[in-house]
């Protein structure tokens, strides 16, 4: 089946350091990729997606990368900022029946001391 | 302004109790879902509906029931309630056609004694 696998939280990091999230995942056929991000309080939102092997998506800073031969999507932002602390998470649309369906990552928290 | 309006935002019942968890967007969207979301185990769909009069089960749709009446609304309603559905629960929304990007809810805190 279609599954998402994340590195296990939390992270702590102090401010301006180097981020990885790493994400991997196992699906039939193309999926499409994508990082949600969940600020304290509030639903989730978009952060970036990609479609296609070797797309790039990006922003604020943050990329991600359709790996296929890895199967992974890994998460990374060059310098952090505190307003970066938040729960992210790695999800998966599959192709198919119930095609806007979302397969989630368990998530993972993110805390940025200045 | 875009949104995906959940209510209420916190709620504390008790066992057998009914309830219901309104949900309401927007956006026009065919394309709308309840997710329940737990410590470690990420989101887990627990029904969807691809348009009026349409629904599906998701993946943990026990003790859980849904209706879509019209495409605004998406009530999820708990007919009997019990411990095991304490839990931070999300409804989302998206187009149907070119519909990559689900737009959430803030979130319903459901605790049950």
């Amino acid at each position: 089946g279609n599954s998402v696998t994340q590195m296990e939280g939390p992270v702590t990091l102090s401010e301006e350091a180097f981020l990885t999230i790493n994400c991997t995942y196992t699906a039939t056929g193309y999926p499409s990729l994508f990082w949600y991000v969940q600020y304290p309080g509030e639903g989730l939102q978009l952060l970036l997606k990609a479609t296609k092997a070797d797309d790039k998506g990006s922003n604020k800073g943050f990329e991600a990368t359709y790996r296929k031969e890895t199967t992974s999507f890994h998460l990374e932002k060059g310098s952090v900022q505190v307003s970066d602390s938040a729960v992210y998470f790695c999800a998966l649309k599959r192709v198919g029946q119930g095609a806007q369906k979302l397969v989630f990552g368990q998530g993972t928290r993110l805390t940025i001391n200045p | 302004e875009a949104q995906v309006t959940q209510n209420p935002r916190y709620l504390i019942t008790v066992t057998g109790k009914k309830l219901t968890v309104t949900c309401s967007q927007n956006m026009n969207h065919e394309y709308m879902s309840w997710y329940r979301q737990d410590p470690g185990l990420g989101l887990r769909q627990i029904y969807y509906s691809m348009n009026v009069e349409v629904t599906d089960k998701g993946d943990v749709p026990e003790g859980y029931k849904v209706s879509r009446k019209e495409k605004r609304n998406f009530p999820l309603i708990l007919e009997s309630p019990s411990p095991n559905q304490t839990s931070l629960y999300f409804c989302a929304s998206s187009h149907l056609k070119g519909g990559d990007i689900q737009y959430f809810g803030a979130g319903t805190r459901l605790s049950v004694l």
